[in-house]
């Protein structure tokens, strides 16, 4: 079953702390993407990150990096130094490299206190 | 270069009409994908299209429908709307080339749809 986990429906972090937010999934594809986005109260969706299942280095994109661990399934996203704008919902996804779509996880909600 | 147009932002519709929602991708891109996001339901796939032939299809009824022109903008319509049918539509596009790496997505604003 090809299915994309996000545990945590809301987080509090204070200003300046470092955050991690889960991801899991669940799939047979030897070849998939992994990919993260950030949604404010506006309703845009923002890409901020992408793996590729056969990256041996885990991605980096400024204050956002993503911990990979193939063997175990699971894609974090860590925000290093989190500031009040990083308050909003974040997605996880995964593309199907067997199916050519991409399904989002559920979100969580990261809410930063000054 | 500008980013996916998605018009209307707003609309509001009484059960039993249509709609048609429009997307203009970014320009050299493909693929135009259609999410439907409800509170309760999350982000779901609707469909993609890629050179004007619908590529993937999520699980939504028949009234749900797509297409996309030559140009690359896609139109998506819903007929005989219902209550649970208000939501917002995200329309996303990419170069829809093979491959992981080549499918991040770029969003529009989205069209926030409330029928009544």
């Amino acid at each position: 079953a090809q299915k994309i986990t996000q545990t945590q429906p809301g987080m509090f972090v204070q200003e300046k702390e470092a955050v991690t937010l889960d991801c899991t999934y669940d799939t047979s594809d030897p070849s998939y993407g992994l990919f993260w986005y950030k949604q404010p109260s506006s309703g845009e969706m923002i890409f901020l990150i992408y793996q590729g299942s056969y990256d041996q280095q885990n991605a980096t994109e400024g204050r956002y990096s993503l911990n990979f661990q193939k063997a175990r399934k699971s894609a974090n996203l860590v925000i290093s130094a989190s500031q009040l704008g990083d308050s909003a919902m974040y997605f996880c996804a995964i593309y199907y490299s067997s199916a050519s779509k991409i399904i989002f996880g559920s979100g969580t909600r990261l809410s930063i206190r000054p | 270069k500008a980013g996916v147009t998605q018009t209307p932002r707003y609309l509001i519709k009484t059960r039993g009409q249509q709609v048609t929602l429009s997307c203009s991708p970014i320009s050299g891109h493909r693929s135009v994908s259609w999410y439907q996001q409800t509170p309760g339901q999350g982000l779901q796939f609707l469909f993609e299209y890629f050179s004007e032939t619908q590529r993937n299809k999520g699980n939504f009824p028949g009234r749900f429908s797509g297409r996309q022109f030559s140009n690359s903008r896609s139109e998506m319509n819903v007929s005989t709307l219902e209550l649970g049918d208000s939501a917002l539509y995200l329309c996303a596009s990419s170069t829809g080339a093979s491959g992981p790496g080549a499918n991040v997505l770029t969003f529009g604003a989205g069209s926030r749809l409330t029928v009544l």
